[in-house]
């Protein structure tokens, strides 16, 4: 019944190797959020998708990017992972002023 | 410019205790949805309630209950009888009306709940 799904769960980089994380819903909502969350901080919005329009916040790096194939799947590329980018990566999707749905979470390490 | 105080940063209490979790905002917004989340060790966020800024009810869904006082810019969450699955970090989260997930967290605070 998983309706966000981050894969994968854990995924550990390489500095400066590029690296994917994948998030699919099955929600068909149109709007698919990437958020940042470093240890013991709150969840820190890096971009979203309204249907295939992209809106990045304008303080995200330009070190991150995002792919939106279709409205089941989103994908957070980051081009060159410096440690600082230690993080877990939080997807979530809503009908837009709906209610919030959020995944598990991808828990990436830069080594 | 939007902001989020949870200006507790830890609580610990015994089981059966009740605890308030405080969550004071700041938004230029006259409408606006205001969110509580559980995050649990394991990472995922757990969605708790959502309420918009004209709706001032209080709301009570089992051992959870909620206090929106707009005149303080306030929406408080209270755990009546905690257990120790309570046991989580707990977030307070703003978004505009135009767009729910676009939200600005709180710090959050760590809730320990003891036997």
């Amino acid at each position: 019944d998983a309706m966000v799904i981050q894969n994968p769960r854990y995924q550990v980089t390489q500095f400066g190797k590029p690296v994917t994380l994948s998030c699919s819903q099955t929600l068909n909502h149109n709007v698919m959020y990437w958020y940042q969350q470093k240890s013991s901080q709150a969840p820190k919005l890096l971009f979203h998708y309204y249907d295939k329009d992209f809106n990045n916040e304008a303080d995200t790096p330009d070190n991150f990017q995002s792919r939106r194939p279709n409205t089941s799947f989103c994908f957070l590329d980051i081009r060159s992972p410096g440690l600082g980018d230690a993080a877990m990566y939080l997807c979530a999707t809503s009908s837009l002023v709906g209610r919030v749905y959020f995944g598990p979470g991808t828990r990436l390490t830069v080594t | 410019a939007q902001k989020v105080t949870q200006a507790q940063t830890e609580i610990s209490v015994v089981e059966k205790e009740d605890v308030t979790l405080d969550c004071v905002y700041e938004t230029r917004d006259t409408t606006y949805y205001l969110f509580w989340y559980k995050q649990p060790p394991s990472g995922e966020l757990v969605f708790l309630i959502r309420r918009n800024s004209f709706d001032e009810q209080n709301e009570i869904s089992g051992r959870y209950s909620w206090n929106f006082q707009k005149s303080t810019s306030s929406f408080n969450f209270t755990i009546t009888a905690s257990q120790v699955v309570d046991s989580a970090v707990y977030f307070c989260a703003l978004s505009d009306n135009t767009n729910a997930g676009k939200s600005t967290f709180g710090d959050g605070t760590t809730l320990t709940v003891k036997p």
